[in-house]
């Protein structure tokens, strides 16, 4: 079965650290991109990051760039986030989610496919 | 940044009728990198649809997406119980992901 199964989320003070991860398992971790998104407590979704298959391109969101970084293991099938000088705004559920990229008649397709449950990172003193 | 702007913010229909979800970008998107996901309360996002017109696994053919260029569409032909949530139309461009705001399809 194709799973995604955030970890490490939690409260922390503003200002503070934390670091999520994300385990892969059923699927191929190492060919696919991968994202976190993030839901603020009764908002609407928000792309936070990407990272490509093999770690090498990156894109974050300006409200999280310069604080947040993305990275994955290959090896160990995950993906993490480590998340620095959080703010009351970056509480959230994080979702890390699977990208599906793929070219059909001349047209990339992208999008995100699977999705783990989620983990709640609650920013707080 | 392309603004994605979903309409209406909430829907409220009866099961059996039709649900018809806009989705209109701040300017073009390629029909390859537009997605729509559903949400339902404490649960991750599901994906529905990807290119803009193209079901995802599993997903019932009720649901069909439409549209090009800034204006897109979800319609849900006949709305089942299972069916009322948030949808959240999403695209890819100039290294960015984003999501519309949503609309969520509430019992009447």
């Amino acid at each position: 079965e194709v799973q995604l199964v955030e970890s490490g989320g939690g409260l922390v003070q503003p200002g503070g650290s934390l670091r999520l991860s994300c385990a892969a398992s059923g699927f191929t971790f190492s060919s696919y991109e991968m994202n976190w998104v993030r839901q603020a407590p009764g908002k609407g979704l928000e792309w936070v990051s990407y990272i490509s298959s093999s770690g090498s391109t990156i894109y974050y969101a300006d409200s999280v760039k310069g604080r947040f970084t993305i990275s994955r293991d290959n090896a160990k099938n995950s993906l993490y986030l480590q998340m620095n000088s959080l703010r009351a705004e970056d509480t959230a559920v994080y979702y890390c989610a699977r990208v599906r990229k793929w070219l059909q008649n001349y047209y990339y397709y992208y999008y995100m496919d699977v999705w783990g449950k989620g983990t709640t990172v609650t920013v707080s003193s | 940044e392309i603004v994605l702007t979903q309409s209406p913010g909430t829907l409220s229909l009866s099961p059996g009728e039709r649900a018809t979800l806009s989705c209109r970008a701040s300017q073009s998107v390629s029909s390859s990198y537009l997605a729509w996901y559903q949400q339902k309360p404490g649960q991750a996002p599901r994906l529905l649809i990807y290119g803009a017109s193209s079901r995802a696994t599993g997903i019932p053919d009720r649901f069909s997406g439409s549209g090009s260029g800034t204006d897109f569409t979800l319609t849900i032909s006949r709305l089942e119980p299972e069916d009322f949530a948030v949808y959240y139309c999403q695209q890819y461009g100039s290294s960015l992901f984003t999501f519309g705001g949503g609309t969520k399809v509430e019992i009447k």
